[in-house]
């Protein structure tokens, strides 16, 4: 499975917008990009998911270039409910792999 | 529906004792994977089962065992529990049939070894 590199950290303030931006450089054709949040004391929560270009939902949007080697999940105008850390997955369509994080993107949102 | 639920969701542990924790997803769900995560860092893959009767070695699998004898079902057992197994587990499910294995989490459940 490809290995992903993420900032360990961002801050923000309140109504800016959150770019993270993901590497993996030795994804595979058949791989998805998949984010999730993860708040305090909680379990991950899915986010988004993308193969190629933009994927946007009422929570993020998602921009993959062509080479598919790094993905941006914008955060559009944060709030201090978005602190949390942000994971990046790199996903195989063979569902039942072997599904490994990192350590993630800790976001602070300050007011 | 109820989604992932874990029981219990604390546990205290002296050295030595052994215990199991439990997995249940209500959606049907093909993959069930456990995981663990100490204070301030990821999640890291303990095992994980892509049926009913089977499993597979994750990342960190050393000092626990899983079985899965029914589908809906995913246990994690420690056998002789030691402090370095103080952790949260998550337990998640996935299906597999939309997009690519997308994670159904639970809320965790936290053990400490004494």
């Amino acid at each position: 499975l490809a290995k992903t590199t993420q900032p360990i950290s961002m801050d923000s303030y309140e109504g800016q917008e959150v770019n993270i931006t993901c590497s993996h450089n030795n994804i595979a054709t058949n791989d998805y990009i998949t984010w999730y949040q993860q708040f305090p004391s909680q379990g991950p929560r899915f986010i988004i998911q993308g193969y190629k270009t933009k994927v946007t939902n009422e929570v993020a949007s998602l921009f993959i270039p062509a080479d598919r080697k790094s993905s941006t999940l914008s955060l559009p105008r944060v709030s201090l409910s978005d602190t949390a850390v942000y994971y990046c997955l790199v996903t195989p369509k063979a569902a039942g792999n072997k599904l490994t994080f990192g350590g993630g993107t800790r976001v602070l949102v300050k007011p | 529906n109820a989604g992932v639920t874990q029981t219990p969701k604390f546990r205290v542990l002296k050295t030595g004792q052994s215990m199991t924790l439990l997995c249940a997803q209500d959606m049907n769900h093909e993959y069930m994977y456990w995981y663990r995560q100490d204070p301030g860092m990821g999640l890291r893959l303990i095992h994980y089962s892509v049926g009913e009767g089977t499993t597979a070695k994750g990342e960190v699998p050393d000092g626990y065992n899983v079985s899965r004898l029914k589908k809906q079902n995913f246990l994690l057992g420690l056998e002789s529990a030691a402090p370095s197994q103080t952790s949260v587990y998550f337990c998640a499910s996935s299906s597999g049939d939309t997009g690519a294995n997308v994670l159904t989490f639970g809320a965790g459940s936290r053990l400490t070894v004494l």
